[in-house]
């Protein structure tokens, strides 16, 4: 089955530690993104990317950090910078066109995230 | 820039009533619109979308939205809601995208949807 998988669903650290999530695609998209879903603020973008070897910050990206080595893969790493990072993480992907239009983005099942 | 305003964090509706969500949204170019869907502890799952032609679109378990570009709205309705209806909803805007350019989406906060017996 075609799809996005994220692990671990849930993640525990302690404060000042490092963490990487992961984020797998199957679906052949060229395009992955990282949102970050906290209670009342709906989602908001980190980093996305739309080719390998390639990426952008979002609107929210300090303390944050991606790399984009294969198609498939977009890991995210929550570093001891970021001052909140108690929060739903949630990867997803879409296609990028080549005529002028937007696509749909797919989510994967998230991770969540708390600082111990 | 572009925003997405979901008026009403929790709505209340008993079974078999109807169920409308309200959205408008703020956009420089004419927008494409989402509804996504979320339930408990899971990823977002696409309800519909409008991109271009008919202003009204139907999507999936039943459920519709209309575009009016002259109020900015995309409201969510289902006729008769049911007891699996009950979830998160999240309104959506991106802009059409230039070639080979990934498509950004801007979120609402989302309305919490209480299915009631």
């Amino acid at each position: 089955d075609g799809g996005i998988t994220q692990s671990p669903k849930y993640l525990f650290r302690k404060e000042g530690q490092n963490v990487t999530l992961s984020c797998e695609q199957n679906l052949n998209h060229d395009a992955m993104y990282w949102y970050r879903q906290d209670p009342g603020q709906g989602l908001r973008l980190i980093y996305y990317s739309q080719i390998v070897n390639d990426f952008q910050k979002g609107d929210i990206a300090e303390g944050y950090s991606v790399s984009r080595e294969k198609k498939e893969s977009f890991p995210l790493t929550v570093t001891s910078a970021q001052k909140n990072p108690t929060a739903f993480y949630l990867c997803a992907s879409s296609i990028v066109r080549s005529s002028a239009s937007t696509d749909t983005q797919y989510f994967g099942p998230g991770t969540r995230l708390t600082v111990l | 820039a572009q925003s997405v305003t979901q008026l009403g964090s929790h709505v209340s509706v008993s079974e078999g009533a109807l169920v409308l969500l309200r959205c408008n949204y703020s956009s420089s170019v004419p927008p494409y619109l989402f509804w996504y869907v979320q339930y408990p502890n899971q990823g977002l799952q696409l309800l519909l979308k409008y991109t271009t032609g008919a202003t009204l679109v139907k999507g999936i378990n039943g459920f519709e939205a209309e575009f009016k570009k002259s109020e900015t709205s995309f409201h969510l309705t289902k006729p008769s809601a049911h007891m699996s209806d009950a979830a998160e909803y999240f309104c959506a805007v991106s802009s059409p995208v230039f070639t080979g350019t990934a498509s950004k989406l801007t979120f609402g906060t989302g309305t919490r949807l209480q299915v009631t017996l």
